[in-house]
């Protein structure tokens, strides 16, 4: 079983349009999750983390479901500039140094 | 706002040979990262280093792989006996503290190329 599992997408959404992606992931002493997001051949960029109550950050919203290993990222009024790949992170075992593990990514093309 | 600086961008080495990527992390953190991402893969963990060595490694870190801190600001990826499959980004990231919610940040990565 994948570790952390994503749709890869394409997603080809208008401007404008609510998008939503989501994730689960295998390991349930997972403790810390990130979106992250990544740009055609550059580096992953840290895009929000995720907390268990759920948190929004501006036209983000983060969610996270413990019972179900399942995390969404929810972006509202999207920009041509939210085009990018969207990465699924968890932290394995919880507690620093520890390396993350990253999902596939979901590809997300904001269409004018 | 600070950021890791990764160098060289691009690396292209004949197989066989030694490579070093060096990367400055962020001058606060004290934990640094290795990843590396193939081409239309995902980003892979290979180490992660603290107070001068090594907290853990993935299985793709072998023999093969070393990681030094020689100062106080750089911190190094050596590849010996480089094979055409360890053509990659590679990615130099640091955070910190251990709080499990310090996210990592990342270096823009060295692209090597093993012909």
């Amino acid at each position: 079983r994948k570790e952390v599992e994503q749709d890869p997408g394409p997603f080809n959404v208008p401007e404008g349009a609510t998008v939503a992606f989501n994730c689960t992931y295998s390991n349930s002493a997972s403790q810390s999750f990130f979106w992250y997001r990544q740009d055609c051949r550059k580096e992953p960029k840290l895009l929000m983390s995720v907390y268990s109550s759920g948190n929004e950050d501006g036209r983000f919203t983060a969610q996270l479901n413990r019972a179900s290993q399942y995390i969404s990222l929810l972006i509202r009024d999207s920009k041509l500039s939210d085009s990018a790949t969207y990465l699924c992170v968890v932290n394995k075992e919880g507690g620093g140094a520890d390396g993350l593990t990253f999902g596939k990514g979901t590809h997300l093309i904001i269409q004018p | 706002e600070p950021e890791v600086t990764q160098t060289p961008s691009h690396q292209v080495t004949q197989m066989g040979q030694e490579v070093i990527l060096r990367c400055v992390p962020i001058s606060n953190h004290l934990y640094f990262y290795w990843y590396r991402q193939i081409l239309g893969q995902k980003v892979e963990f290979l180490v992660s280093f603290y107070n001068n060595e090594i907290s853990e490694k993935s299985e793709i870190f072998d023999d093969q792989f070393s990681v030094e801190r020689p100062d106080g600001s750089n911190f190094t990826l050596k590849i010996r006996s480089t094979k055409l499959e360890d053509s990659a980004m590679y990615f130099c990231a640091s955070s910190y503290n251990r709080d499990s919610n310090q996210p990592q940040h990342f270096g823009d990565g060295t692209r090597l190329s093993i012909l």
